[in-house]
């Protein structure tokens, strides 16, 4: 009965390679992102979507692309890996946005080498 | 623009020890106010959160107060226990957007 679910949880891949990272939430929530926490646990929004339609995009390369095919799903995929977007990737979900809480995801480290 | 400061982690205290973690920000207008746990290996889970302004947000024995006066929120706990190991987030949103500014976290350890 997992509310947040990504997939993988542990990725790593050569420099160069397009890899995609999926996310679902069972909860029946409008609002999902997807969040990138670096080596020193910096937290960063990158992107929100609101019923699939994107709402934020934080000054991400364009390299980075989320795709939501429902409500319920925000896959994030990435192109041409760089090693500085090693980090662990949370996604999340609200029935609304702020203030309403946020459920996170368990996380997904990816490691490019 | 808006800002979040919380204290350089990380901080270490014995088992049953007081725990105060600082907290101040930067918004216009009036923010929504929380504060987020990771514990090891796990995503962030919101511990307690104040909306508005001499609110107190409480949960697990942990509690916090929206101070607009200082903009603190500052985290505490009587007696923490080895469980309460984790990183702490504050956070804010100033409820124009769906987007939530996170503090850099502090690690808190607790040692039995």
């Amino acid at each position: 009965d997992t509310a947040v679910s990504q997939t993988p949880k542990y990725l790593v891949t050569q420099m160069g390679n397009d890899k995609s990272i999926k996310c679902e939430q069972n909860l029946g929530h409008d609002t999902m992102y997807w969040y990138k926490q670096d080596s020193k646990k910096f937290l960063k929004i990158m992107f929100s979507y609101n019923n699939k339609e994107l709402i934020i995009n934080e000054t991400v390369p364009n390299r980075f692309s989320p795709k939501s095919p429902d409500k319920a799903h925000l896959n994030l995929h990435i192109n041409s890996l760089e090693l500085g977007d090693s980090a662990v990737y949370f996604c999340a979900s609200s029935q609304v946005g702020p203030p309403d809480t946020q459920y996170f995801g368990p996380g997904t480290r990816l490691t490019v080498l | 623009g808006n800002s979040v400061t919380q204290m350089e982690g990380p901080v270490t205290l014995s088992e049953e020890a007081f725990l105060t973690i600082n907290c101040t920000y930067t918004a216009t207008g009036y923010p929504s106010l929380f504060w987020y746990v990771q514990y090891p290996g796990e995503g962030l889970q919101l511990l307690l959160k104040a909306t508005k302004a001499d609110d107190k947000g409480s949960n697990k024995g942990f509690e916090a107060t929206y101070r607009k006066e200082t903009t603190s929120f500052h985290l505490e706990k009587g007696s923490v226990q080895v469980s309460d190991s984790a990183v702490y987030f504050c956070a804010l949103s100033d409820n124009r957007d769906d987007k939530i500014i996170f503090g850099k976290g502090t690690r808190l350890h607790i040692l039995p």
